[in-house]
Parts: structure tokens; sequence; C-alpha cells
């Protein structure tokens, strides 16, 4: 079946290490999207690629990275820097830009300790 | 400045009554795109509908409805006989048809009680 596939589904990482989130879709979309959300936040926009080897800023990128080196695939890393990590992650994707709806994988919940 | 506005943060009914979530978007566009999502306690949000801002005819699938109403800035939804699997977090959200980001409110949380 189509979709996207984020992985892992629950993630725990100590204080100063970064951890990488994957987000893989087979549905040949050439937008993808990364969120965060937080309660009561709604949300937010980190990341967003509308082609392979490009991506732009959201509104909260700092203390992440992405790449975009294949189409399928978009993996979001959260690195040290990010001083309130511990939050859902959301990877989205949609066959054009904005216009087009929205495809969510089932999210990453991460966790610092 | 673009924003979602939905004041109401947790609603709670009981089964089988009808229920309306407030949606209130602030843009400067003409021309844009609004939609609500749905999620539900999986944690995936699903797509439910897209209405562009030239209709502002009124949608009606099945139980859910959706009345756009530009001189309100409003896109509320409504869900008639509720049933408990419509519990979830819903999200409107708006974007400008040119731009790659769209804006999400911060949802309301549906309660439908048995």
């Amino acid at each position: 079946d189509g979709g996207i596939t984020q992985s892992p589904k629950y993630l725990f990482r100590k204080e100063g290490q970064n951890v990488t989130l994957s987000c893989e879709q087979n549905l040949n979309h050439d937008a993808m999207y990364w969120y965060r959300q937080d309660p009561g936040q709604g949300l937010r926009l980190i990341y967003y690629s509308q082609i392979v080897n490009d991506f732009q800023k959201g509104d909260i990128a700092e203390g992440y990275s992405v790449s975009r080196e294949k189409k399928e695939s978009f993996p979001l890393t959260v690195t040290s820097a990010q001083k309130n990590p511990t939050a859902f992650y959301l990877c989205a994707s949609s066959i054009w830009a904005a216009t087009g709806e929205l495809f969510f994988g089932e999210g990453s919940r991460l966790t610092v300790l | 400045a673009q924003k979602v506005t939905q004041a109401q943060t947790e609603i709670s009914v009981v089964e089988k009554e009808d229920v309306t979530l407030d949606c209130v978007y602030e843009t400067r566009d003409t021309t844009y795109y609004l939609f609500w999502y749905k999620q539900p306690p999986s944690g995936e949000l699903v797509f439910l509908i897209r209405r562009n801002s030239f209709d502002e005819q009124n949608e009606i699938s099945g139980r859910y409805s959706w009345n756009f109403q530009k001189s309100t800035s409003s896109f509320n939804f409504t869900i008639t006989a509720s049933q408990v699997v419509d519990s979830a977090v819903y999200f409107c959200a708006l974007a400008p048809p040119w731009d790659d980001k769209i804006i999400f409110g911060k949802g309301t949380r549906l309660h439908i009680l048995p």
C-alpha cells in the first residue's frame, strides 16, 4: 500500500546526542515536510522540500537539519543544539506544494532524558 | 500576517449530538486554500477537505459539513449525529497557492461520550 513510513515510533535520547528520524514515502510525491507538534501548540513547520537536493527552513528550523538525496526519503536530524527536543514529530508529503492535500505518517515521539 | 484561530481548545458532547468546530482565519491574499484535518489517537493526520477561496458553496459529505463564509473569514466544520469514532483532534489550516507553507491552527480536541 502507498503511504508514508516514519521510524522509529518512539525514541529516547540523552541530552547532548544527535538523533535522526526516518521518513520514507512511496507515493511519488515531490514535496515533503517535517512538522513538530507540542501539546496546545498545533503543528509547526520545521523544514520542507519541493524537490530532490533542495530544502527550505520552516518556522522553527534552529537545532534541526535535513537532507533530500532521494525523492522518497527526507530524514530529520535533531541535533544537540535543539534546546527543547522532546516532542511529537510528523512527516508529510504532497503531490505538489500547499495546494495539494498532505499525507502524513504516524509520527515519531522523541523523549530526551 | 497569516493566522488560523481555533478558539475551542476542547469540546465534549454526548454521542448522537451535533457539534460545530470553529475556525477563523486571517490573510491579506485574495486567493488561498483552506483545509480541515483529523488526528485520531493513532497520531496520523487525515485530510478531510480542501476549499478554494473562490468557492463559497457549503459542502456536505455524509455526517460532515463545512460552512465557508468569506465575509466573516470563517470555515466551520459540523459533525451531525456524532459517533465515538469521531473523537480526535481536528485542525483547520490555511495556505496561499504560491507558497509551500500550510499554516495550521492549534487544533480542537473533540470528545464524543458514549
